[in-house]
């Protein structure tokens, strides 16, 4: 089946640093890429869409200048959290769309944790 | 009133129960259902799609009555390796092939 990476799968920094999260698909080329924020106990929540070759589009609430996110190739997605301040410690999911059909073709990478501190 | 709402949980069952999980959604330009599974730390996982006409995977049955606008999962004869978070998703076309998931409801299933 189709496989979408992230790497880091944890990070940890400090308050006012930038990070950024990796998202791959490894098999097959991703014309869509997603990006979702999990808090402890709650749903997924998409942040944003993204296609390859052009802007984002994020969702109502979601800073696109401080959740920067690139899409440069069909393979790779980038999300950079910058200025992280604690709240922005969460389980970020990239999800990749454009591979064999299932579940509508998307595919979610493992995760990325984030605690700032 | 949240897109797709699920059974508050915690569910706890012992082994060999049936348990059911519900699930409403509010839009009704929504057009494919999703039951995923979510373990501890991980991604969601993709447990089966959902169709009118019901639709079964072994030990596991989901339906949809779109005139209701609801959606369940029931699982028989369950397993402690079914003791995962249980998440219900919608897809809307109209917006771009969008997933829109429920809050989840978790079951844990004791010997």
């Amino acid at each position: 089946g189709a496989v979408v990476s992230q790497h880091p799968s944890w990070v940890i920094c400090k308050s006012g640093t930038s990070v950024k999260i990796e998202c791959r698909s490894l098999d097959f080329q991703a014309t869509t890429m997603f990006w979702y924020r999990q808090f402890p106990k709650q749903s997924l929540m998409l942040m944003a869409t993204s296609n390859e070759g052009s802007k984002a589009t994020y969702e109502q609430g979601v800073e696109k200048d401080k959740f920067l996110i690139n899409h440069a190739s069909l393979t790779l997605s980038t999300l950079t959290v910058t200025s992280a301040h604690p709240e922005d410690s969460s389980f970020y999911i990239c999800s990749a769309r454009g591979g064999p059909s299932s579940a509508g073709g998307q595919y979610f990478g493992p995760g990325t944790r984030l605690t700032v501190t | 009133r949240k897109e797709v709402e699920q059974d508050p949980g915690p569910f706890n069952v012992p082994e060999g129960a049936t348990v059911a999980f519900n699930c409403t959604y509010s839009n009704s330009a929504s057009q494919s259902f999703f039951w995923y599974r979510q373990d501890c730390r991980k991604e969601p996982k993709l447990l089966m799609s959902v169709y009118s006409s019901g639709n079964e995977d072994g030990r596991f049955t989901a339906q949809l009555n779109r005139a209701s606008q609801y959606i369940s999962l029931l699982i028989r004869d369950s397993k402690l390796s079914d003791s995962a978070t249980y998440l219900c998703v919608v897809k809307l076309y109209n917006q771009g092939g969008k997933l829109i998931f429920g809050q989840g409801t978790e079951l844990s299933v004791k010997p």
